[in-house]
């Protein structure tokens, strides 16, 4: 069964970093494209990162520069650093699993709340 | 980017009823378009992808069509536990991007 599971979240002041977890189960995350979406409170849905099955990476542009996607195949989790945080980042931050060669995303994670706030 | 409007926001319906919601693209995006069903606390789940193509184990009821810029999403006799928010993503082109999802509540 195809189970992920984020953790990383919190309150973190501007500026700040954080990096997220993604524990992937059911399947290995170096055979998939593999995706960071999140959801400001009270709006619709965000894309925000990729990192495909070559290892190639993807990224909003307004996260480009501050955002890094990888993932640890020995340990089958995504990760993503996030650095000079703004408080416009806080959202519940999703990682959900893209077939190969498809667009639409097949399975979700529960979500990891990252609050920016002083 | 390819801005994805959704609509209504809110529905109120009741248990039996058909329903549909509506995506427009700014541009087209042919049928590459998906369909999901959130719920509180939760992740979303995929229901439709291709525009019109039920996503393995998603009941019958759930429908999907269109392409080029407009879109639609049926369901055709609601259930109790079809009362969620629903979302359409297109992915023609990166970034993809949703529409601000609509919620469907009990009236």
């Amino acid at each position: 069964e195809v189970q992920l599971v984020e953790t990383g979240g919190g309150l973190i002041q501007p500026g700040g970093s954080l990096r997220l977890s993604c524990a992937a189960s059911g399947f290995n995350v170096n055979s998939k494209y593999m995706n960071w979406v999140r959801q400001a409170p009270g709006k619709g849905l965000e894309w925000v990162s990729v990192i495909h099955s070559d290892g190639s990476t993807y990224y909003a542009d307004s996260v480009k520069g501050r955002f890094t996607i990888s993932r640890d195949n020995s340990k089958n989790t995504l990760y993503l650093q996030m650095n000079s945080l703004r408080a416009e980042d806080t959202a519940v931050y999703y990682c959900a699993r893209q077939l190969t060669n498809s667009g639409w995303f097949d399975y979700w994670g529960q979500g990891t709340l990252v609050t920016v706030s002083s | 980017d390819i801005q994805m409007t959704q609509s209504p926001s809110t529905l109120s319906a009741s248990v039996g009823d058909r329903v549909t919601i509506t995506c427009r693209a700014s541009q087209s995006i042919k049928s590459w378009l998906a369909w999901y069903q959130q719920k509180p606390g939760k992740g979303p789940k995929i229901l439709i992808y291709k525009a019109s193509s039920l996503e393995s184990g998603v009941p019958s009821r759930f429908s999907g069509s269109g392409s080029g810029t407009e879109f639609t999403l049926t369901i055709s006799s609601l259930q109790p536990d079809d009362f969620a928010t629903y979302s359409c993503q297109q992915y023609n082109s990166y970034p993809f991007t949703f529409g601000r999802g609509t919620k469907l509540e009990i009236k």
